[in-house]
């Protein structure tokens, strides 16, 4: 069975970009949810979706927005990029009635 | 507010020596999950244990042990006899259910561990 995959794995940006993140789920699982790493803030939850629907959002700006397709694919969303944007955002999936997650290896952001 | 403190940010060992993860939690629920997640290089969380708010049974795995104390709100995680292998950041993750009936989890900062050979 095939992993969490994520792509690009490493993105380079500039300031006030946007830039469009992919995370395709072990086949069979529905939620995917989006965090993102720094060092020293650990992760921090973005959201989550479950069926092409947004259940859980955390504590980031509008800048930061995701969906899900119909096939439990997402993608995640970032808007006019900020230089604290940098960090590697992680895609985990998880299947029914399965609290734990599986995570994809991250795309690494850099904003200059 | 459920919050996961890991007060160590890095720990270096040698080669054969034990080491000792801590992880302090805190939430209002009394169901929740615990977790540890190890991150190698690669940069993929891979899962390493999960336990009920209900079990507080310690687990060991191999070299790798797990204490859970719901009296301190700890859930500790020990490597006995550590390889560079182990090498790795850790997290400790507290998982638990919203309003909405679904998980939402909170992690840790992670301790990075180097294990010298």
């Amino acid at each position: 069975k095939a992993g969490v995959t994520q792509t690009p794995r490493y993105l380079i940006k500039t300031r006030g970009q946007q830039v469009t993140l992919s995370c395709s789920p072990i086949s069979g699982h529905r939620s995917v949810s989006w965090y993102q790493q720094t060092p020293g803030q650990g992760l921090q939850f973005l959201f989550e979706y479950f069926s092409e629907t947004q259940r859980n959002k955390g504590n980031f700006p509008g800048r930061f927005s995701g969906r899900q397709f119909s096939n439990s694919r997402s993608e995640m969303n970032v808007s006019t990029l900020e230089l604290g944007d940098s960090a590697l955002y992680l895609c985990a999936s998880s299947g029914p009635g399965e609290e734990k997650l599986f995570f994809g290896s991250g795309t690494q952001l850099s904003v200059l | 507010a459920q919050k996961v403190t890991q007060a160590q940010t890095e720990i270096s060992v040698v080669e054969k020596e034990d080491v000792t993860l801590d992880c302090v939690y805190e939430t209002r629920d009394t169901t929740y999950y615990l977790f540890w997640y190890k991150q190698p290089p690669s940069g993929e969380l891979v899962f390493l244990i999960r336990r009920n708010s209900f079990d507080e049974q310690n687990e060991i795995s191999g070299r790798y042990s797990w204490n859970f104390q719901k009296s301190t709100s700890s859930f500790n995680f020990t490597i006995t006899a550590s390889q560079v292998v182990d090498s790795a950041v850790y997290f400790c993750a507290l998982s638990g259910y919203t309003t909405s009936g679904t998980y939402k989890y909170i992690f840790g900062t992670g301790t990075r561990l180097k294990v010298l050979a």
